[in-house]
């Protein structure tokens, strides 16, 4: 099955500092790779996600980077502010938009200090 | 606004009980999940049921039951708990190739 590996588990930064999340997997039939992050005391939330027909896509201040070749994908986080801080995870599905073959990352808690 | 409601956020309870973890959402979703999150091991999918009164096993099925009977309630069942479930489990559903959404989680502790 599906292995999805997340480095680092802990990231500081600076506020307005960028932060990157990095993840790879091992099914070179996966297809789809979104991020979610969560909030203290609540359940994640879909930030962004990449099909994989597209190397990079950007909202605002985050993107999401992917290579295919080397099965890693990576989340950008520009500008960062203390409401960043937060557990992200990534993840990846060989069935494009199917949550059931969802595999999760261990997550990332990234801290912005003030 | 979309609304995945976890009954318990906090559940204390002792080893060899049975344990109800109730779910509810309000979005006509076909899909509806249950993962457990440890530290250090993400989401970890327990059920999954694509319809009521159907259900698939996950990657950790096993000392877990769920039970669908009807479309917006999925429950977690522990027939005896133990101390490594120890955990917080969370709810989630999705349209069939839609987004997962998440309930806030119910950190169970067994003593």
């Amino acid at each position: 099955g599906e292995n999805v590996e997340q480095h680092p588990s802990t990231l500081s930064v600076q506020e307005g500092d960028s932060a990157v999340i990095k993840c790879t997997y091992s099914d070179s039939a996966s297809n789809y790779f979104p991020w979610y992050k969560q909030e203290l005391g609540k359940g994640p939330q879909l930030i962004i996600d990449i099909r994989s027909n597209v190397g990079e896509k950007k909202d605002q201040r985050i993107a999401v980077t992917l290579n295919k070749t080397a099965k890693h994908f990576s989340l950008h986080i520009t500008e960062t502010q203390p409401e960043d801080s937060a557990v992200y995870f990534c993840a990846a599905s060989r069935s494009s938009g199917s949550a059931r073959q969802l595999t999760f990352g261990s997550g990332t808690q990234l801290t912005v200090l003030p | 606004d979309v609304k995945v409601t976890q009954s318990s956020r906090y559940l204390v309870k002792r080893t060899g009980e049975k344990v109800f973890l109730e779910c509810v959402q309000d979005m006509d979703h076909e899909n509806m999940f249950w993962y457990r999150q440890d530290p250090g091991l993400g989401l970890r999918l327990i059920y999954f049921s694509y319809d009521v009164k159907m259900k698939e096993k996950g990657d950790i099925p096993e000392g877990y039951s769920v039970s669908r009977e009807k479309k917006e309630r999925f429950s977690l069942i522990l027939e005896s708990a133990s101390t490594n479930q120890t955990s917080m489990y969370l709810c989630a559903s999705s349209q069939p190739a839609g987004e997962l959404f998440f309930g806030e989680g119910s950190r169970l502790t067994v003593l």
